[in-house]
Order: structure tokens, then C-alpha cells, then sequence
């Protein structure tokens, strides 16, 4: 069976720090990746993903992350963060031999940025 | 923004009673899914749907029915609604099946009394 593991459920950090989410996943299987933002009283909203090729992928404000496959990894990291940056976010994994594309997530982190 | 349209938003009910929540895109996806969002838990995904008349059960489906009979509409049932099935549930939908973009809703807050 396929899991993932946030290994932080909180991540306090100061307006303009550097920040990284941590994402390890276990599966037997390739998967894509995933990570989802969630702004207070909101759905979630696709942040960035990998799929194949290069194995850092960005996003458009500024968070980027790492397909690591050896270490099974896929952290989160943004050099500067901004207080609009806080919000929750949610790794997840498609396993290629899932039917369906059902999403399996981790459980969530929680970013608070301090002014 | 996508268009998926959840209702009701809030909801509050007592145990026992039948609830039904519905899932409304303008999309035109072929896949719907339905998720419940718990503290310390993320997402669980309780069934999705693969088309019309099409559905299945995902990791929490105990005590949940769907159903899908337009491509529009997914609807979620509790039966007997339970003190447990207190949760935030997220409609989701997609356009493969491989889901690498899936949109989602507003969310829907349940409380079971």
C-alpha cells in the first residue's frame, strides 16, 4: 500500500525566511507528485507537480520542489516567504498503477508566516 | 476557477438522520471524487465516480453512498449520519484519468449532533 508522510504538522517561520516542507512517500510502484496549497475556508488549488523529466519543478509564486527518488522525497522549499504564504499545504501521490487517479495525501502542514 | 459548486456549505444535523451533499461542475469531467478532510489526516478519499451510473469506494467509504446519474452531478449520502462522519467534505473532479490536475471545491463543513 501506498503512504505519505508531512513529517511536520506546523511550520512557524518569520516574513522573509527561508522555508521547506518536508514530503516522504512510500510506494512500490512510480507515482506522480503532488503538493496543494489550502488558503483558509478554501478548497485546495494544484501548487506545483512532478510527472517525468527534470526533477525540480516551480511554481509561479516562487515555492519549488525536489523529486528526490533514492530518498523518496518530494520537500517543499520557497527562499523568501511572504505572510500571504500561510496557509496549509498537502503532499500527495498518484501511483501510476492506480485506476482512476485517485490522489493519496499526506497530512497536511500547517505554514504560518510572522510579520 | 474552475466551475464546481458544493451545497450546502454548512450544514449541521443530528444523529441518526439522512443527509445528502452534492457536487455540480460545468466542466464536463469525467471523474468526480469525493473527499473528507480531518485534522492530523489530510484527505481520505470515501468513493469517486468514472462516469455516468459509474462509481467506486475509496479508503473511508463505510456508512457513504453516491451517486451519478448526469455527468454534472455527484451526490454523497450518509444514511444514518454518525457523531464520526463530523468532517469537512471536499468535491473533487478531473478531466483524465490520471488525475494530474484535479480542481476542487469550496468544501462542505457537516456536524453531526
Amino acid at each position: 500500500a501506498q503512504s505519505v508522510t508531512q513529517l511536520d504538522s506546523q511550520v512557524p517561520v518569520f516574513e522573509e525566511a527561508p522555508v521547506e516542507l518536508r514530503c516522504n512517500y512510500s510506494s512500490s510502484v512510480s507515482v506522480y507528485l503532488f503538493w496543494y496549497v489550502q488558503y483558509p475556508n478554501q478548497g485546495l488549488q494544484l501548487l506545483l507537480k512532478y510527472l517525468s523529466g527534470s526533477t525540480l519543478v516551480e511554481s509561479i509564486n516562487g515555492f519549488e520542489a525536489e523529486f528526490n527518488k533514492s530518498q523518496t522525497s518530494f520537500h517543499l522549499r520557497k527562499p523568501s516567504v511572504h505572510i500571504s504564504d500561510t496557509a496549509e499545504y498537502f503532499c500527495a501521490v498518484i501511483p501510476l498503477n492506480n485506476q482512476g487517479g485517485k490522489l493519496i495525501f499526506g497530512q497536511g502542514t500547517e505554514l504560518s508566516v510572522k510579520p | 476557477d474552475a466551475g464546481i459548486t458544493q451545497s450546502p456549505r454548512h450544514k449541521v444535523t443530528e444523529t441518526g438522520t439522512p443527509v445528502t451533499l452534492r457536487c455540480h461542475q460545468t466542466e464536463n469531467h469525467r471523474y468526480m471524487y469525493w473527499y473528507r478532510q480531518d485534522p492530523g489526516h489530510g484527505l481520505r478519499l470515501i468513493h469517486y465516480s468514472y462516469g455516468v451510473k459509474d462509481t467506486d469506494k475509496g479508503e473511508v467509504s463505510d456508512g457513504y453512498s453516491v451517486s451519478r446519474s448526469k455527468t454534472e452531478d455527484f451526490l454523497l449520502t450518509l444514511e444514518s449520519a454518525t457523531s464520526s462522519q463530523t468532517s469537512v467534505y471536499f468535491c473533487a473532479i478531473s478531466g483524465t484519468d490520471k488525475n494530474t490536475e484535479a480542481f476542487f471545491g469550496q468544501g462542505t463543513r457537516l456536524t453531526v449532533v
